[in-house]
C-alpha cells in the first residue's frame, strides 16, 4: 500500500463549479500537508501549505486536512479553465530532525475545466 | 521570486551516452532534489542533498549519480543511458527545516532512443 494514495482522475467539470481534490494517507507521522498545481509540460508549484488539522484558505481554493481521518482535500470554487492542470498532494514528517525537507507525493490527479 | 532553473527543456540522447542534467537555484536553499515523473507512477525521488558535497539516495537511485560541488548546482548524471531512462526529469530545492515545501524547475524531457 502507498503511503499517499490520490485519485488520479481525470476529473472533467464545467467552468463554475466547485472541485473536489482529496488524498488520504497512512503514515500518522505525517504534519505538514501540501498542494502543488502541475500545468501541462512544467513544474510544479506550491498552491497551499498547512500544518496539522484545520482549513485553511486562500481566494477560490480551500485546503482542509483531517489527521484523526488521515484524509486532506482542496476545494477549488468557481472554477476556472485556467485551473486545468494536474493538482499533486505532498506531505512531510518530523523524523529525528533529519527529514532534509523530503516529501511523499500523491500520484496527482488531472482535472479539466471547460468552458 | 524563487527560481529554481534546469539546462535543457528538452533533451534526445542515445542508448549508452553519459547525460548531465544540470539545476541551479538562486534562492541559498540547503536542499536540493532531484526526481523523475512518469505518467501513473508519479513523481519519484532519485537522489537528495543537504549541504555541499553531501548526498542521500532517494527511492531509485540506480542508474544514476548525483554531484553538488556548489550550493546552487545539482547535478543529475547518467552514466550510460537506457530507454528506460526516458522520463521527465524534475529539481526542486527548499530551506532546510522540517515541513517546508520544495520549488520546482521547469523539467528536462529527456529521449533516450
Amino acid at each position: 500500500q502507498k503511503e499517499v494514495e490520490q485519485d488520479p482522475g481525470p476529473l472533467s467539470v464545467p467552468e463554475g463549479a466547485i472541485v473536489s481534490l482529496n488524498c488520504t494517507y497512512s503514515n500518522s507521522a505525517f504534519q505538514y500537508f501540501m498542494w502543488y498545481r502541475q500545468y501541462s509540460r512544467k513544474g510544479p508549484e506550491l498552491l497551499m501549505y498547512t500544518y496539522s488539522s484545520g482549513n485553511k484558505e486562500d481566494g477560490r481554493f480551500t485546503a482542509q486536512v483531517d489527521k484523526s481521518s488521515k484524509y486532506i482535500s482542496l476545494f477549488i470554487r468557481d472554477s476556472q479553465p485556467s485551473d486545468s492542470a494536474t493538482y499533486l498532494c505532498a506531505m512531510s514528517a518530523v523524523a529525528g530532525g533529519t527529514s532534509y525537507g523530503k516529501l511523499t507525493f500523491g500520484q496527482g490527479t488531472i482535472l479539466t475545466v471547460h468552458p | 521570486d524563487v527560481k529554481v532553473t534546469q539546462s535543457s527543456r528538452y533533451l534526445v540522447k542515445r542508448t549508452g551516452e553519459k547525460v548531465f542534467l544540470e539545476c541551479v537555484q538562486d534562492m541559498d536553499h540547503e536542499n536540493m532534489f532531484w526526481y523523475r515523473q512518469d505518467p501513473g507512477l508519479g513523481l519519484r525521488l532519485i537522489y537528495f542533498s543537504y549541504d555541499v558535497k553531501m548526498k542521500e539516495k532517494g527511492d531509485i537511485p540506480e542508474g544514476y549519480s548525483v554531484s553538488r560541488e556548489k550550493k546552487e548546482r545539482f547535478s543529475l548524471i547518467l552514466e550510460s543511458a537506457s530507454t528506460n531512462q526516458t522520463s521527465m526529469y524534475l529539481c526542486a530545492s527548499s530551506f532546510s527545516g522540517v515541513g517546508v515545501g520544495q520549488y520546482f524547475g521547469p523539467g528536462t524531457r529527456l529521449t533516450v532512443t
